[in-house]
């Protein structure tokens, strides 16, 4: 069975400071892993996608994510924190359709 | 980007109410899904289907019933609403296990 653990429920973080949100998953086989925001009353958008063909992955607006085999990890990172990032976070594990419980990620100026 | 609607966005009814929460998608997609999302809280799949004819219950049990006549359509009905059913319900469609595409969602409100 495969999930995913997102280890943070909010971060909070500086406008320009770097974004780090985290996410292990557990599968017994090569999973498909997926990052999604969802800003306030909206749908989920996906952010970026791992699907073993390269283990960094580069999203929209900025954020990419790396997939660690050896540490089960699927980390979405941003260099540089905007104002407009602020936002809850989904990893998904998307074999079995698994969502992680979402990380509310905090900006300030 | 997605082409996947849901009306009505926002709703509130009283209770004992039969409503019927609509999603449709024009990207053919095969398989459609319902997520149900308290305020802030994760995504919890209620319901999904493969295909015309076919629908499955997800890992949250939910009093709701879906049906799957039409590949781009697949309705969510509560035959009588309930305070407890207040929540956000997301729809979303997905061709293979590529990637899913969501919804604006739905807000439900039941008084």
């Amino acid at each position: 069975a495969q999930s995913v653990t997102q280890l943070d429920s909010h971060v909070s973080v500086s406008e320009g400071t770097p974004v780090l949100l985290r996410c292990n998953y557990s599968s017994s086989y090569s999973p498909s892993l997926f990052w999604y925001v969802q800003h306030p009353n909206k749908g989920l958008q996906l952010l970026l996608k791992y699907t073993s063909a390269a283990t960094l992955v580069k999203g929209i607006n900025g954020f990419e994510a790396e997939f660690k085999k050896s540490e089960t990890s699927f980390h979405l990172t941003k260099p540089s924190a905007h104002m407009s990032d602020a936002a809850e976070y989904f990893c998904q594990g998307f074999q079995k359709l698994v969502f992680g419980t979402g990380t509310r990620l905090l900006v300030s100026p | 980007e997605a082409d996947i609607y849901q009306t009505p966005r926002y709703l509130v009814i009283g209770t004992g109410k039969k409503i019927t929460l609509e999603c449709s998608q024009t990207m053919g997609h095969d398989k459609m899904y319902w997520y149900q999302q308290d305020p802030g809280m994760e995504l919890h799949l209620i319901h999904y289907s493969y295909g015309v004819n076919s629908t499955e219950k997800g890992d949250l049990s939910s009093e709701s019933t879906v049906s799957r006549i039409r590949t781009e359509h697949f309705p969510l009905t509560l035959e009588s609403a309930r305070p407890s059913h207040t929540s956000q319900y997301l729809c979303a469609s997905s061709e293979s296990w590529s990637r899913q595409y969501f919804g604006p969602g739905t807000r439900l409100t039941v008084t």
